[in-house]
């Protein structure tokens, strides 16, 4: 059976520190990759979503970036988080082609002070 | 561009009482609609899917029927319960190759004892 892992589970870090969360699935192969950010009170934002190794879509820019440098395995960075980083990101798993199911993974609360 | 629509939260009901929570879409194409869950502090999952006009999606008490009439997808449940309290997720793809699904803002839903 497929998992998606997401670490860390919790992250605090201070203003203009790097960021790196990382995101791997099991299970399957060749699978779409998504990335998104979720506010306080607020809704699902995509961030990135990717089809295929260093095939990144970005859908907001921002000071975000995403790598793929493994079939499966995602990689949210920052350079220099801001205050506004702070946030829930959740990572998502999908068959390849087929967007329409997506699995996701348990999360990692990020506080920047 | 395709977009989804969802009353605007929180939803605070009492256990057995009866619940619907109303998303409406707008599609380029011909869609295929869902509805995602997120129980506090997890990632989100999948509860419900309507791939046809017509159709009924239904999961542990949960429905919502494809309306290509009114371009509406509610979600409803005859008899709430408390473990049914979390963030409710409207979404739609139009399953065009690898497009990402689009997500509404997402409804809060306590439900008290």
């Amino acid at each position: 059976s497929q998992t998606i892992h997401q670490w860390p589970a919790t992250l605090v870090q201070p203003v203009g520190s790097p960021l790196s969360l990382e995101c791997t699935v099991e299970g399957t192969s060749n699978p779409n990759l998504y990335w998104y950010r979720q506010a306080a009170g607020r809704g699902l934002q995509l961030l990135f979503y990717s089809v295929g190794i260093g095939q990144i879509s970005s859908e907001v820019p921002q000071n975000l970036s995403a790598s793929r440098p493994q079939d499966r395995q995602f990689i949210l960075s920052s350079k220099k988080l801001l205050l506004s980083d702070s946030s829930f990101y959740l990572c998502a798993w999908s068959p390849h082609g087929r967007p329409d199911t997506q699995y996701f993974g348990p999360g990692t609360r990020l506080t920047v002070l | 561009g395709d977009s989804v629509t969802q009353m605007e939260g929180p939803v605070t009901l009492s256990e057995e009482a009866f619940l619907t929570i109303n998303c409406t879409y707008t599609a380029t194409g011909y869609p295929s609609l869902f509805w995602y869950v997120q129980y506090p502090g997890e990632g989100l999952q999948l509860l419900l899917k309507a791939t046809k006009a017509d159709d009924k999606g239904s999961n542990k008490g949960f429905e919502a029927t494809y309306r290509k009439e009114t371009t509406s997808f509610h979600l409803e449940k005859g008899s709430v319960q408390v473990s049914d309290s979390a963030v409710y997720f409207c979404a739609l793809t139009v399953n065009s190759g690898n497009t990402p699904l689009v997500f509404g803002k997402g409804t809060r839903l306590s439900v008290i004892a």
